[in-house]
């Protein structure tokens, strides 16, 4: 249980373009689901939470305008970065709340994205 | 603001040996939890820790939860190289947040 699938697991794109990130909670309703970026051997850096049927809230730093995040059901957060540039290369990781009893959150594979 | 510090950040030893993996903050967190990852993946969790003083064990890996919930510790024995991966330990805050360390790479050798 509490599996957590990302789409695409890898992306390259031209510099100016955007690019679409599904996240999704395969085998239960997250109501709440958060982005990370990660840089090499680095630990995670949240960028945003996520809550089904409201407007994400972004961390310090993150700019709104450029990752736009949207929970559409109770299963699916997708975060687009809009005009890409190569600073956004990175390895995105979403990650979902199963809820009820504790704060653990279950990780998606993650996506390395490429901006040329 | 919360922070949690993890240590060492990076630990390279020989299969056979045992290591600890400390995670210290000033702050309090409901719970912690602890996970592995390797390179281009997502993070595994491994165990989350909730009750003050709290002990649990995952076949050769002991993870401890201090009495005041501000810190833990990861004990590995006799690590073997499929133990080699970036830890992260992880606080929850207030919102469902995870607060994370820095990170341990362990790389073990055969």
């Amino acid at each position: 249980g509490a599996v957590v699938s990302q789409h695409p697991s890898r992306v390259i794109c031209k510099s100016g373009t955007s690019v679409k990130i599904e996240c999704r909670s395969l085998d239960f309703q997250a109501t709440t689901m958060f982005w990370y970026r990660q840089f090499p051997k680095k630990s995670l850096m949240l960028m945003a939470t996520s809550n089904e049927g409201s407007k994400a809230t972004y961390e310090q730093g993150v700019e709104k305008d450029k990752f736009l995040i949207n929970h559409a059901s109770l299963t699916l957060s997708t975060l687009t970065v809009t005009s890409a540039h190569p600073e956004d290369s990175s390895f995105y990781i979403c990650s979902a709340n199963e809820g009820a009893i504790t704060d653990t959150q279950y990780f998606g594979p993650g996506t390395r994205l490429t901006v040329l | 603001t919360q922070l949690l510090e993890q240590s060492p950040q990076f630990l390279s030893i020989q299969e056979g040996e045992n290591l600890t993996v400390y995670c210290n903050s000033s702050s309090v967190f409901s719970s912690l939890q602890w996970y592995r990852q390797e390179p281009g993946e997502g993070p595994v969790l491994l165990v989350t820790v909730v009750t003050g003083g709290e002990v649990k064990k995952l076949k050769r890996l002991t993870f401890q939860f201090g009495d005041a919930r501000k810190d833990s510790s990861l004990h590995i024995t006799a690590a073997q190289p499929g133990d080699t991966g970036l830890y992260l330990c992880a606080g929850a805050s207030p919102g469902g947040k995870l607060i994370f360390g820095q990170g341990t790479e362990l790389s073990v050798k055969p």
